[in-house]
């Protein structure tokens, strides 16, 4: 069972356009909705969350954007630069302190922002 | 600052073989995660640990098992290795119960059974 679908599962961007990244949950309990970034050979490093009471995140060129009665966020990479080809993951985590704060992760998508 | 460090990085194994894999973190965090990552399946976690002397069952436990005897340190054991356990396999680290702290991950441990 698939709590957390992200789509696309991987994504070509011209430098300078838009990326977006989508996801959808289905457990009403996360409170908790991270994106992790993560390159070739590396572990996945947080790159910006948002919690389910705040529709809008934005930290310089990343945006995400939060839906809470469609069960939908997204992630917006304004001005897509190379440097931003990684994968994205994104993640959600549950209000229950006793689930020992658990990441249900998306299955990652692959952006390639081509110059 | 080492963060997060996973040994060994890269391995090959044959069936039937065990072996062990460990994290070490130095912020002296008490949650400690271990998860496998797979083409097209992201990262699900195998265990997990709230404090030192504790672990618990994440999404995909079966043929591993893990120790929290020391707070810095989680090890992810492979008692009897098959094919289906190739993987890169993260360990993450994160400071306490809120929901809104970052886990902080290795660079991960790449894992080969012939």
């Amino acid at each position: 069972q698939q709590q957390v679908k992200q789509s696309p599962q991987s994504l070509i961007v011209q430098k300078g356009g838009i990326s977006i990244i989508n996801c959808a949950y289905e457990n009403t309990a996360f409170d908790y909705f991270p994106w992790y970034q993560q390159f070739p050979g590396k572990g996945p490093a947080l790159l910006i969350a948002i919690r389910p009471d705040v529709s809008e995140k934005k930290e310089g060129r990343f945006t995400i954007s939060f839906n809470k009665s469609a069960k939908q966020f997204s992630l917006h990479i304004m001005d897509s630069q190379p440097g931003d080809s990684a994968t994205y993951f994104c993640a959600a985590s549950w209000r229950i302190y006793n689930q020992g704060g658990k990441l249900i992760f998306g299955q990652g998508t692959e952006l390639s922002v081509k110059p | 600052n080492a963060g997060v460090t996973q040994t060994p990085k890269f391995r090959v194994l044959k069936t039937g073989q065990s072996m062990t894999l460990l994290c070490a973190q130095d912020m002296n965090h008490e949650y400690m995660y271990w998860y496998r990552q797979d083409p097209g399946m992201g990262l699900r976690l195998i265990h997990y640990s709230v404090g030192e002397g504790t672990t618990a069952k994440g999404e995909v436990p079966d043929g591993y098992n893990v120790s929290r005897l020391k707070k810095q340190n989680f090890l992810l054991g492979l008692e009897s290795a098959a094919p289906s356990q190739t993987s890169v396999y993260f360990c993450a680290s994160r400071y306490g119960r809120n929901s809104n702290q970052p886990q902080h991950f290795g660079d991960g441990t790449r894992l080969s059974i012939l």
